[in-house]
Formats: C-alpha cells, sequence, structure tokens
C-alpha cells in the first residue's frame, strides 16, 4: 500500500509526559500537513512542510509543539508537556504540490490522562 | 479569516432518496473548494474538487457539487444515496490568493442512511 501512514495509530499518556507521532507520506509528495481534529469537530490546520523546509505554522501550535521533516520524507510532531486539552486525532496529509489533492493518513488518537 | 460553514451537523435520509449537505465560505476572490468523506475508524477520502472551470463538479460514488461564487456555497448533492454513504462529510476550502493551500475545514456533517 502506497498511501500515507502514521505511527503509532493510538497513544495513551498522562499528562506531562512527551509523545512523538511519525508520518510517512506517499512517496514523490513534496508537501507534508499536519492537522488536529477533535471530537464533533473537522480538522483543523496545524502546520505543513515543502520539501523539508517548514513553511506555515497555525497560531494552534503553542511552543510545546514541534515538527520537523529532516530529510524531506518522513514527518514527526511532538508534543512536549502533554495537557488533557492536547487529546485529539493528529493527521497527516500530503500532495504532489500546491493545488494538488491533499491525501490523509489514517490518524493517531493520543489520550491524555 | 477564511471560515467554512456547515449548517446541518446531521442529516437522516432513507435509501435510495436525494440528499444534499450544505456548505457555505466566507467570501474571497480566489478559492479552490473540497468535500471530504470519513468513514468510521478510517482516513478522510476525497470526493470531489472545485479548482476552477465547470461549476459543476462530478465526483467519487455518484456524488456532485455546485459552485456558486454570488451565494459562496458549494453544495454537495447526490441522487439517490445508499446504505453504504453513512459517513461524515466534510467541505473544505483553500484560500490561494494568500499563496497557501492549508485547509479550513467545516464541522461536518453526519449523513445517516436508513433502510
Amino acid at each position: 500500500d502506497t498511501g500515507v501512514s502514521q505511527n503509532p495509530r493510538h497513544k495513551i499518556t498522562k499528562r506531562g509526559q512527551n509523545v512523538t507521532f511519525r508520518c510517512d507520506p506517499i512517496s514523490e509528495h513534496n508537501r507534508l500537513y499536519w492537522y488536529r481534529q477533535t471530537l464533533g469537530q473537522g480538522p483543523e490546520f496545524l502546520t505543513y512542510f515543502q520539501n523539508e523546509a517548514q513553511l506555515e505554522k497555525s497560531r494552534l501550535l503553542s511552543d510545546r509543539f514541534s515538527a520537523e521533516r529532516p530529510k524531506g520524507s518522513f514527518s514527526t510532531l511532538e508534543i512536549q508537556r502533554t495537557e488533557q486539552g492536547d487529546s485529539a486525532m493528529y493527521l497527516c496529509a500530503s500532495s504532489l504540490a500546491r493545488g494538488y489533492e491533499q491525501f490523509f493518513g489514517p490518524g493517531t488518537r493520543l489520550t491524555v490522562l | 479569516a477564511q471560515s467554512v460553514t456547515q449548517l446541518d451537523s446531521q442529516v437522516p435520509v432513507f435509501e435510495e432518496a436525494p440528499v444534499e449537505l450544505r456548505c457555505n465560505y466566507s467570501s474571497s476572490v480566489s478559492v479552490y473548494l473540497f468535500w471530504y468523506v470519513q468513514y468510521p475508524n478510517q482516513g478522510l477520502q476525497l470526493l470531489l474538487k472545485y479548482l476552477s472551470g465547470s461549476t459543476l463538479v462530478k465526483g467519487i460514488n455518484g456524488f456532485e457539487a455546485e459552485f456558486n461564487k454570488s451565494q459562496t456555497s458549494f453544495h454537495l448533492r447526490k441522487p439517490s444515496v445508499h446504505i453504504s454513504d453513512t459517513a461524515e462529510y466534510f467541505c473544505a476550502v483553500s484560500d490561494y490568493s494568500y499563496n497557501t493551500d492549508k485547509l479550513i475545514f467545516g464541522t461536518g456533517t453526519r449523513l445517516q442512511v436508513f433502510p
């Protein structure tokens, strides 16, 4: 399967712990996006990369959040000192270029206790 | 800032009946418009998109949508629904006039198809 993959699919952590999620985009897709989806809401944009460059960050992305895409392939999203409000589904998407379809992964569901 | 409104949080409908899911976006000169579907425990899947050209867009699974610039709407329609269409539907907009292609999503409409 050559779709977008995300790991882990589920993560349960205690408040104050750090967590890291990984996203593997479709190969040859230059753009990679992170979104967050809470219950009953649509996905909200967090950040996106073109190759290894992080081009835009949402104001939702506090200082506790950091994302990287070191070699322009996979990406990681780290949340430091997790809070209960961070509980959500974290979605990754990739696309060939601007204006092209964004293909979404299955998401990582984070639960902060 | 760009925003998307999906007025109907839930739409119940009987199988084989027609359905319309409404979507309105805040005014902008240049937008791309999308409809995504999310089945339980699955990722988002693109149904259709409007980038330019004909205002009537046809997508997968028999869905279509019409872009109406004057009403800033992009309503999704299907003439005859199936049980398998039960899912959450999201309208999204990308405001490319700001040199970004991040998607702004609505809050979603849950389509429930009954036999």
